[in-house]
């Protein structure tokens, strides 16, 4: 099984900073690599698939980049709607599997 | 607009069964491969299972083999988890998602299993 290591687990930021999230294949998955933004008693929304293409309706402040085993969620300039859990997910393989998630707080 | 609409779900008994529907509309249901993935309370998300467009491939989660199973029926555009033998470690919101990439989600349903 693939295992993704997203980090940090949480971060404090405030409205405005610049936010890095990484996530860490254990073995190459080419560019099979999605992001997720999760808020508390929702669903989770589509950010980003195939490790940088931004899916319909995403603002452009979200940005992916990588491939192989090392990838990066970009968020340019933090707002208040993007407080929330994020998730990568790698789905070049079954079974397919999550990072276990970065809870972005308000500093 | 793509929606998936979900159904079923509740408080089943240890060993008991369940049936989860997702109903799709605003896409070509037979053009993706379907997913469900569930998040344990407080927990993160974990896959469970995915079937091919036609339903000639079908993948499981080793927790959930021989238990659940995944299905769908592209003249109803709609995808299904058969549950049965449910244990209490089940518990857990699931979701319906288009694709294995999750391009999008259905509103999720409660499963509880509890005596």
């Amino acid at each position: 099984d693939i295992q993704m290591t997203q980090s940090p687990s949480s971060l404090s930021a405030s409205v405005g900073d610049r936010v890095t999230i990484t996530c860490r294949a254990s073995q190459g998955i080419s560019n099979y690599l999605a992001w997720f933004q999760q808020k508390p008693g929702k669903a989770p929304k589509s950010l980003i698939s195939a490790a940088s293409s931004l899916q319909s309706g995403v603002p452009s402040k979200f940005s992916g980049s990588g491939s192989g085993t090392d990838f990066t969620l970009t968020i340019s300039s933090l707002q208040p709607e993007d407080f929330a859990t994020y998730y990568c997910q790698q789905y070049y393989s079954f079974p397919l599997t999550f990072g276990g998630g970065t809870k972005v707080e308000i500093k | 607009e793509v929606q998936l609409v979900q159904s079923g779900g509740g408080l089943v008994q240890p060993g008991g069964s369940l049936r989860l529907s997702c109903a799709a509309s605003g896409f070509t249901f037979s053009d993706y491969w379907m997913s469900w993935v569930r998040q344990a309370p407080g927990k993160g998300l974990e896959w469970v299972a995915s079937i091919k467009q036609d339903g000639s491939d079908k993948n499981h989660v080793d927790s959930v083999k021989g238990r659940f199973t995944i299905s769908r029926d592209n003249a109803k555009n709609s995808l299904y988890l058969q549950m049965n033998s449910l244990r209490a470690e089940d518990t857990a919101v699931y979701y319906c998602a288009r694709s294995n990439a999750g391009y999008s989600w259905g509103q999720g349903t409660l499963v509880t299993v509890s005596s």
